[in-house]
C-alpha cells in the first residue's frame, strides 16, 4: 500500500532563504506524487506532480521538486522564500489503482520570518 | 483546471442537527471526492461519489453519519448528520481530472463548528 511521510510537522526560514520540506513515500508501483499548498481559510492548490515524465518537476511560484527512486523522496524546495509563502504543504501520493484516492502526508507548515 | 466552488464556506451548527455541503464542478467529471481535515490534521478521505453509483465509504466512516448524494456529473452533496463537537472540521471536496495525470482539484472547503 502507497504511503508518504512528511520530516518536520514545522519548517521555519528566513525570508530569501532556501525552503526544503521533505517527503518521503512508500509505494510498490512506480508512483504519481504531488504538492499541494493550503493557505491560511483556503482549500489545497496543486503545487506540482511527478507523473514519470522528467524527474525533476517545476510548479508554480518557483517551487520545485526532485523524484529520486533510489532515495524513495520527493522533496519540495524553493531558492527563495518569500512571505507570502507561509502556509501549510501536503505531500501526497496516488493509490495507483481504480479507486484514484490520494494518500496525505501528515502537512508541514512553512513559517517564514522577516 | 475546471472551476470547483463549495456551499457554504463555513457554518456553525448545534449539536444533534445536520448540515448539508454542496460541490459545484464546471464541467463534467467522473469522480468526486470528499475529504475530513480536523483541527490542525491532514486530510481524511471520507468517500469517493460516482454518478449513478452508491458512494464508495472508507474505514471508519459510514452512509448514515456521512450520506452523499451524486445525482449528476457537475454536483454532489454531503451531509453531516446528528452533529457533535467532534465533527468540527473543515470538510473538502475535490475531482479527479482524468488523463495520464490522475490530478485532484479541491474546492475551497466548508469550515464548520460544532457547539
Amino acid at each position: 500500500a502507497q504511503s508518504v511521510t512528511q520530516l518536520g510537522s514545522h519548517v521555519s526560514v528566513s525570508e530569501g532563504a532556501l525552503v526544503l520540506l521533505r517527503c518521503n513515500y512508500s509505494s510498490s508501483v512506480p508512483p504519481y506524487l504531488f504538492w499541494y499548498v493550503q493557505y491560511p481559510n483556503q482549500g489545497l492548490q496543486l503545487l506540482l506532480k511527478y507523473t514519470s515524465a522528467a524527474t525533476l518537476v517545476k510548479g508554480i511560484n518557483d517551487f520545485e521538486a526532485e523524484f529520486k527512486k533510489s532515495e524513495t523522496s520527493f522533496h519540495l524546495t524553493k531558492p527563495s522564500a518569500h512571505m507570502s509563502d507561509a502556509a501549510e504543504y501536503f505531500c501526497a501520493v496516488s493509490s495507483m489503482d481504480s479507486s484514484y484516492k490520494l494518500i496525505f502526508g501528515s502537512g508541514t507548515r512553512l513559517l517564514v520570518r522577516p | 483546471s475546471a472551476v470547483i466552488s463549495q456551499k457554504p464556506s463555513r457554518d456553525i451548527c448545534q449539536r444533534g442537527t445536520s448540515l448539508t455541503i454542496q460541490c459545484q464542478v464546471d464541467s463534467q467529471v467522473t469522480m468526486m471526492f470528499w475529504y475530513r481535515q480536523q483541527p490542525g490534521q491532514s486530510l481524511t478521505l471520507i468517500a469517493t461519489a460516482n454518478q449513478g453509483s452508491e458512494a464508495t465509504y472508507e474505514s471508519g466512516f459510514v452512509i448514515d453519519k456521512f450520506p452523499i448524494s451524486r445525482p449528476n456529473l457537475t454536483f454532489s452533496t454531503l451531509t453531516v448528520s446528528n452533529m457533535s463537537p467532534e465533527d468540527s472540521s473543515i470538510y473538502l471536496c475535490s475531482y479527479r481530472r482524468e488523463g495520464l495525470t490522475d490530478t485532484q482539484y479541491f474546492g475551497p472547503g466548508t469550515r464548520l463548528t460544532v457547539l
